[in-house]
């Protein structure tokens, strides 16, 4: 079971790059690592996901090196309506069945400030 | 198009008593998935609907069940409700399933338990 691990909050300023960290020590090797962001009183909207080396896309980056037991979600110039939490998520895309297992992250709250 | 829609949106109840909350999912997704989200566990899957069956089942106790019905519309029941049942409740929709990149979740739908 791939416990994840996330800082608790970050703070950054407008215009900068942000870079949240995710440990999955145990991921399996069907895992996918994906990211959400959520905002006060919303539900999650995806981010990104990927399953190694890097991912881009309109909004951000996945970064994730060759161990896999870590991911890096880059937001680049973010703006105050980047204020939010972030969730990692780890998990067999493909997999079916019971008790299965689908380990987010703790969350990291982060702040843009102007 | 509409989004994930969730009903109702708050709730109050008292322990030992049932409830049914109800997800809408955008048109022609299949899949239905349902978390409980709290400041102390965090964000954890319940199950999954796909196509009125149940596919996939996170570790929650009998007393959390669901279904789906033929237009893809799915209902979540908690029976005998206890204090720690108290919490956000969030469905998604998506295609595919529960890793879906398309994933898109509901606002939620806000359980007190007193």
């Amino acid at each position: 079971l791939a416990k994840t691990t996330q800082p608790i909050s970050m703070d950054s300023y407008e215009g900068q790059e942000v870079n949240i960290t995710c440990s999955h020590n145990n991921i399996a090797t069907n895992d996918y690592i994906t990211w959400y962001q959520q905002f006060p009183s919303q539900g999650p909207r995806f981010i990104i996901q990927g399953y190694k080396t890097k991912v881009t896309n309109e909004v951000a980056s996945l970064f994730i090196p060759a161990d896999r037991k870590s991911s890096t979600l880059s937001l680049p110039r973010v703006s105050l309506s980047d204020t939010a939490v972030y969730y990692c998520l780890v998990g067999d895309i493909a997999a079916r069945g019971s008790a299965r297992q689908l380990t987010f992250g703790s969350g990291t709250q982060l702040t843009v400030l102007p | 198009k509409a989004g994930v829609t969730q009903t109702p949106r708050y709730l109050i109840k008292t322990r030992g008593q049932q409830v049914t909350l109800s997800c809408s999912p955008i048109s022609g997704h299949r899949s239905v998935s349902w978390y409980q989200q709290t400041p102390g566990q965090g964000l954890q899957f319940l199950f999954e609907y796909f196509s009125e069956t149940q596919r996939n089942k996170g570790n929650f106790p009998g007393r959390f069940s669901g279904r789906q019905f033929s237009n893809s519309r799915s209902e979540m029941n908690v029976s005998t409700l206890e204090l720690g049942d108290s919490a956000l409740y969030l469905c998604a929709s998506s295609f595919s399933g529960i890793l879906d990149n398309e994933q898109f979740f509901g606002p939620g739908t806000r359980l007190t338990v007193l």
